[in-house]
């Protein structure tokens, strides 16, 4: 069965340093997010990302966080400057469509970050 | 949305039993909703989903249960078993938005032998 993986599993970085957490989506997935939660508390959105740009949005993805395709494969975040507060789990999710036409999004695994 | 913290609504089952899981949601204009399992260290695993103009879907031992006027969902999950164990979260759709989903605070579900 296809599945979302990403890579690393675990992230261990110096605050103010930049990290890339990567993720290969379903292949035939067309739209992609990343959400993040942080230790005991609830999954948040991030991003969503669909034809090349950001289709919207949250709060927390401020000017520090950026997201890349750079191939027909991978899905990137980037984090510029890390701090202590992004310690976090990062998941990566991709579906078919989006979900106002109620298309599943199927997780990875994620990326544990740890900020030092 | 408001913070957990560290302490989930926990529901504690004996193995052979059903169990049932709510959540309240926030969005009337939400009309699509999930249920995801979320073992430890793992990633959330689409269980189930329902759209708004349904009030029961069944799949292979779980139901989910809508009801709008109250704004409440459902897992009803039979014959728990022991890798049952895990947190569970619902999830809507942030309505007219293109795919953000909300999810809710999660409950942990522990399957007693």
């Amino acid at each position: 069965e296809p599945e979302v993986t990403q890579t690393p599993s675990h992230q261990v970085t110096q605050m103010g340093q930049e990290v890339i957490l990567r993720c290969v989506p379903i292949s035939n997935h067309l739209y992609f997010y990343w959400y993040r939660q942080i230790l005991g508390q609830k999954v948040e959105f991030l991003v969503s990302f669909y034809n090349n740009e950001i289709s919207e949005k949250s709060e927390i993805f401020d000017d520090q966080f950026s997201v890349e395709r750079p191939d027909g494969s991978n899905f990137t975040l980037k984090i510029r400057s890390t701090k202590l507060e992004d310690s976090a789990m990062y998941f990566c999710a991709s579906s078919a469509g989006w979900a106002g036409v109620q298309d599943t999004q199927y997780f990875g695994p994620g990326t544990r970050l740890t900020v030092l | 949305g408001e913070s957990v913290g560290l302490h989930l609504p926990t529901l504690s089952v004996q193995e052979g039993d059903n169990s049932i899981i709510n959540c309240a949601y926030s969005n009337s204009a939400s009309d699509y909703f999930i249920w995801y399992k979320q073992e430890s260290g793992k990633g959330p695993q689409f269980i189930i989903d329902i759209r708004s103009n349904m009030d029961k879907r069944q799949g292979q031992r779980v139901t989910v249960l809508l009801n709008k006027t109250v704004k409440h969902l459902s897992l009803q999950i039979a014959a728990t078993q022991p890798g049952d164990s895990a947190v569970y979260f619902c999830a809507e759709n942030d309505g007219g938005s293109q795919g953000n989903l909300i999810f809710g605070k999660g409950t942990k579900l522990s399957v007693k032998p």
